[in-house]
């Protein structure tokens, strides 16, 4: 079963880091590409972070740029996100989404169940 | 003004169709785009529904019913997701997304009531 779960969410206090992980398994995770994408408490759905199979390409929301970074280790199977400088405008859950085969344009085709990051003093 | 532009709520009868829509900023072709949707359910991680940039570049996510299907009104530079025989189980959120300008852009979303 293609399973993604995510891990690392918390109570921070402003200012602050997190580091988030997203287990993989079900899949050759060192296929595919992923991202972060994060939902405030009532919002909607905000793109965060993507990373390709290598990491060889990563792109960041404007809101996120210098702040957060994503990584990947293939022989874990798994995937990260380090968040520091935390605002309160972060808090959300976040979730790790894996896009479609290599060539099928496919994004975002598998959903984690997302850990919930609240940043509050 | 937002890159994507969705009506926050849609109101639908059991068995009826709906048409969502998905606009695209001024100045952005919606010809040019691969648009993507997706369904989330309360307390629920979202589902890939399906992606659409014509009908010859198209794809059903994985066991999605054909009642969700695609398409694009180029007059009104929008996207649609159109859902056939509404059941009551289709009631949720319901989001487009597009690449632009290096960066992954969700619409705000609309809440699709079935009533």
């Amino acid at each position: 079963e293609v399973q993604l779960v995510e891990s690392g969410g918390g109570l921070v206090q402003p200012g602050g880091s997190l580091r988030l992980s997203c287990t993989a398994s079900g899949f050759t995770f060192s296929s595919y590409e992923m991202h972060w994408v994060r939902q405030a408490p009532g919002k909607g759905l905000e793109w965060v972070s993507y990373i390709s199979s290598t990491a060889s390409t990563i792109y960041y929301a404007d809101s996120v740029k210098g702040r957060f970074t994503i990584s990947r280790d293939n022989a874990k199977n798994s995937l990260y996100l380090q968040m520091n400088s935390l605002r309160a405008e972060d808090t959300a859950v976040y979730y790790c989404a894996r896009n479609g085969y290599s060539g099928s344009y496919d994004a975002f085709a598998i959903w984690g169940q997302g850990t919930m990051v609240t940043v509050s003093s | 003004q937002a890159v994507l532009t969705q009506p926050s709520s849609l109101s639908a009868s059991p068995g009826a169709s709906a048409s969502l829509t998905c606009t695209l900023r001024s100045g952005i072709n919606v010809g040019t785009y691969r648009i993507y949707w997706y369904q989330q359910k309360p307390g629920s991680p979202p589902q890939y529904l399906l992606r659409y940039k014509s009908d010859s570049d198209k794809q059903q996510g994985s066991g999605v019913p054909s009642r969700f299907s695609g398409s694009k009104d180029a007059s009104a530079n929008a996207g649609i997701l159109l859902i056939s025989g509404l059941q009551s189980e289709d009631e949720a959120d319901y989001y487009c997304v597009i690449w632009h300008s290096s960066a992954w852009v969700f619409g705000g979303g609309t809440k699709l009531t079935v009533l």
